[in-house]
């Protein structure tokens, strides 16, 4: 079975520049999660949402950053402009509803670097 | 909301069995407990959760004290493709759809 599929795997780009990094979730999951994951900071939480809705996102650092989910199959993130402390690596999430005894499958990343 | 801790490394012999443990010793009644891993350039893959039983699958076993204060994962036979950090997470209904990673246990597999 396909799993959580992320694209690209990785992007170098300079400071200023629109980073979009993109996911599709396992057919059939309806909640989907951006985390990022830094050596100081550890896996944290940006966004998540349920049924194609956002829920929560509190953890997106600043208005930067924007998250959509214009359908069940695709979400897209977005960093405009970048700058070298968005440098991380980019792991989407997904999982049959969002209650808390559902696991969430994660993808493989996207290592983001800002120059 | 609860917090764990694990040790922060381990090694293990190849083909023996990896006994990880997670102090969870502020967990409420409906908290989940629930392991992933994280192999190396790779994303977190969820392992196994439970709630007060004991669990099973084909990559480990759950085993959760009756207290509920700690658990162990046990992965049976381990393989050098195990090593990784383990990460254990105590979920609530009040987190919504967030895991709460701490910085877990790095799992060294030796042959």
């Amino acid at each position: 079975d396909a799993g959580v599929i992320q694209s690209p795997r990785h992007e170098v780009t300079e400071m200023g520049q629109e980073v979009t990094l993109r996911c599709k979730p396992i057919s059939g999951h309806n909640s989907l999660f951006w985390y990022r994951q830094t050596m100081m900071r550890g896996l944290e939480l940006l966004i998540y949402f349920n049924n194609n809705v956002p829920i929560d996102d509190s953890g997106m650092p600043e208005d930067r950053f924007s998250a959509k989910m214009p359908n069940a199959s695709f979400s897209t993130l977005k960093i405009q402009p970048s700058e070298p402390r968005d440098s991380a690596v980019y792991f989407c999430a997904s999982s049959l509803g969002q209650g808390y005894g559902q696991p969430q499958h994660f993808g493989d990343g996207t290592r983001l670097s800002i120059l | 909301d609860a917090k764990t801790t694990q040790p922060p490394s381990m090694d293990c012999a190849e083909g023996r069995a990896a006994n990880l443990p997670c102090n969870h010793s502020t967990i409420s009644g409906n908290e989940y407990v629930y392991w992933y891993r994280q192999i190396h350039s790779q994303g977190p893959q969820y392992i196994i959760h439970g709630l007060k039983n004991n669990e099973t699958n084909e990559m480990a076993s759950l085993i959760i004290t009756e207290d509920r204060k700690s658990s162990t994962l046990i992965l049976p036979h381990a393989t050098l493709r195990d090593t990784a950090v383990y990460y254990c997470i105590v979920r609530n209904r009040n987190q919504g759809g967030k895991l709460i990673f701490g910085q877990g246990t790095e799992l060294s597999v030796k042959p």
